[in-house]
């Protein structure tokens, strides 16, 4: 199975910061790679697909990068509306998808 | 806009099963591009992914749960329906229907799918 970790369980940050979430996965998926923001009581919501293609709505401050097994969101200035949970999903392998363990933006 | 509703019994008993169903609006579910999902998030947790159909019947399903888990279309309803069997107190979590989509970034790469629309999900306690 391909195991996708995101390193940090949450990071603190304040309006305003550049903030870079990061996740690898156990093998290369190529860029088989997603990225969600879920805030508290709600469904995550799609921000970037294709690990780097920005989702129509999204602001532009999000934005994807990597290829093979490591990848970023980062969020160029952080807004109030930003801390939320954030997700990787890597849907390379047919046979079993994965979600990193998220992220959580806190407000420093 | 398509729209994904999650239905079914809010409280299962442990090894009976849970039944859920997902009612598709605003778009058809017989899409050749589009797959139908099911994802849980148990209290407090990350998200699982449960498996996949798509609406000619061909389906996947996580290998942690295969043996348990079953995911049906009913393309004349416009539905799709998730059916767990066995279940513990593990398998209390909140469940969400999604559609699955690709993303085309050029005509020589592969489609990367993703999933785009979430219903609001359904929370399943199991308890006796």
């Amino acid at each position: 199975d391909i195991q996708m970790t995101q390193s940090q369980s949450s990071l603190s940050a304040s309006v305003g910061d550049r903030v870079t979430i990061t996740c690898r996965s156990s093998q290369s998926i190529s860029r088989f790679l997603s990225w969600f923001q879920q805030k508290p009581g709600k469904a995550p919501k799609l921000l970037i697909s294709a690990a780097s293609i920005l989702q129509s709505g999204v602001p532009s401050r999000f934005s994807g990068s990597g290829s093979g097994t490591d990848f970023t969101l980062t969020i160029s200035s952080l807004q109030p509306e930003d801390f939320a949970t954030y997700y990787c999903l890597q849907t390379f392998s047919s046979l079993t998808w994965t979600f990193g363990q998220g992220t959580k933006v806190e407000i420093k | 806009q398509v729209q994904l509703q999650e239905s079914g019994p809010g409280l299962v008993k442990p090894s009976q099963t849970l039944s859920l169903t997902c009612s598709v609006s605003g778009g058809s579910i017989s899409s050749d591009d589009y797959y139908w999902s099911w994802i849980r998030q148990s209290p407090g947790q990350g998200l699982e992914w449960i498996g996949y159909i798509h609406y000619t019947g061909s389906a996947n399903y996580n290998p942690s749960l295969n043996s348990r888990v079953s995911i049906s279309v009913d393309t004349s309803k416009n539905q799709f329906s998730l059916k767990m069997s066995s279940v513990t107190a593990a398998d209390t979590a909140v469940y969400y229907c999604a559609r699955v989509v690709p993303t085309t970034v050029s005509m020589v790469e592969p489609k990367y799918y993703t999933v785009d629309v979430w219903g609001q999900g359904t929370t399943v306690t199991v308890s006796s």
